[in-house]
């Protein structure tokens, strides 16, 4: 059973609107959650972490973790045709620092000009 | 800034041969890691060291070794190569084991094509 659960879209959503990503997770993954942005044939770039519950803030970037409820979200504001991409949720391992992330599948995000 | 640099960029293989991958981490960055991504998937962790031990081991096969050298880089050797081995491999690195997951950081990625 996979332990990071995604939504594979496509979301289309227009230029200067929110987008909204969500991420469901298992119990056996740790409560440390990765976001990640990948462009097609290319390497998974690092966009934010986050550790506790609530919001976060970085940029036109805000993630969101609620624990009780075991889901994670990323909220994109100003979207932009360049954010458009694939965005994986990933969750830390529950050993510690060194161990490996589980990825969803990832949510493929389409700005339409 | 400084990123993670992985060679080859790209690898043709044969069946049944063998192949060596390479990462070197970001400077100070003392762990890595290792994934394979197929066509379409997401990253599957393989394997990671962090001060040249092996820290968390996932889906590697037993085909595959790794290791982590006294500089901090790390190979990624594969051996009886099979077509189902065509993919994506990155490295990433990262600061060494704290009280939360680290911020790992990726490489390119090689991509290993296996005829």
């Amino acid at each position: 059973q996979k332990e990071v659960e995604q939504n594979s879209g496509p979301l289309s959503v227009p230029e200067g609107a929110i987008a909204s990503l969500n991420c469901t997770y298992s119990d056996r993954v740790s409560q440390s959650f990765f976001w990640y942005r990948q462009y097609s044939g290319k390497s998974p770039e690092l966009i934010m972490s986050i550790y506790s519950n609530g919001d976060k803030e970085d940029g036109r970037f805000t993630a969101q973790l609620n624990k009780a409820s075991q889901y994670v979200s990323l909220l994109i504001r100003d979207s932009q045709p360049s954010d458009s991409a694939t965005y994986l949720c990933a969750g830390g391992g529950s050993g510690g620092g060194a161990d490996g992330l589980t990825f969803g599948k990832g949510t493929h995000l389409i700005i339409q000009p | 800034a400084a990123g993670v640099i992985q060679s080859p960029r790209h690898l043709i293989k044969e069946k049944r041969e063998t192949a060596t991958l390479k990462c070197y981490p970001i400077p100070r960055h003392d762990t890595v890691y290792w994934y394979q991504q197929g066509p379409g998937q997401d990253p599957q962790f393989l394997i990671s060291f962090y001060e040249k031990m092996q820290s968390d081991k996932g889906s590697i096969p037993d085909r595959f070794s790794a290791q982590q050298f006294s500089d901090y880089h790390s190979e990624l050797n594969m051996s009886s190569l099979e077509l189902g081995d065509s993919a994506l491999y990155f490295c990433a690195s990262s600061l060494g084991p704290g009280t939360v997951a680290s911020k790992q950081y990726f490489g390119p990625g090689t991509r290993l094509t296996v005829t």
